[in-house]
């Protein structure tokens, strides 16, 4: 049972556009939400992340939009660059310290930015 | 860069060897978790630790198992390798910031290859 799904296994968006990935979940109990990112022969690294108390959090040229009612968030890159190539994951967790804490992640979507 | 250390980086092994892969970290975080990533699988938790001497299972858990005798270091035992756990290993550490968790940071990975 698949609870943090990621639809789209890649997309290409040109630079200087907005790159939108999408990201759905199905447990409830899910109130803290994460993006990573990937580059070949590295490990994920932290990106941005929302907590359900909140329906957007930005951080530069990025930017999450959570969307409780649906189980979906998304991740808006503007302007996209082409360092931003590499694989995106989507990940999922309960918030409060004391529980534990197990991070779901989806499928992941890469994403090339062309010149 | 978060204080974590995954060793070996790559291991190539025959199939029916015991493997001990090794995660090390600095930052006395409570959380400690082994994921897989595999193509069109994302990241798979296979165990995780809450604490020293407390671990449970992740989704993937069969065929692999943990130690964690101490607060910076979290083992993962392949007891018997087999090709279908060839994959990049990674480990990721967690933290608690007041009430809440905190995002995970990962290690840079663990090839491992089972001939």
């Amino acid at each position: 049972d698949q609870q943090v799904k990621q639809n789209s296994p890649s997309l290409s968006v040109q630079e200087g556009r907005i790159s939108i990935l999408n990201c759905d979940y199905t447990n409830s109990m899910f109130d803290y939400f994460l993006w990573y990112k990937k580059y070949p022969a590295e490990g994920p690294t932290f990106l941005i992340s929302i907590s359900s108390i909140k329906d957007k959090n930005e951080d530069g040229r990025f930017t999450v939009f959570l969307n409780k009612s649906a189980k979906h968030l998304s991740l808006h890159i503007v302007p996209s660059q082409p360092g931003d190539s590499a694989v995106y994951f989507c990940a999922a967790s309960a918030s409060r310290a004391g529980t534990a804490s197990k991070l779901t992640f989806g499928t992941g979507t890469r994403l090339q930015v062309t010149l | 860069d978060a204080g974590i250390t995954q060793s070996p980086r790559h291991k190539v092994t025959e199939t029916g060897t015991p493997v001990t892969l090794r995660c090390h970290q600095t930052e006395n975080h409570r959380y400690m978790y082994w994921y897989r990533q595999d193509p069109g699988h994302g990241l798979r938790l296979i165990h995780y630790s809450y604490g020293v001497k407390d671990t449970d299972k992740g989704e993937v858990s069969d065929g692999y198992s943990v130690s964690r005798s101490k607060t910076e270091d979290f083992l993962l035992t392949l007891e018997s390798a087999t090709s279908s756990q060839t994959s990049v290993y990674f480990c990721a550490i967690r933290g608690i910031l007041g009430q809440k968790n905190t995002e995970a940071f990962f290690g840079q990975g663990t090839r491992l290859t089972v001939v």
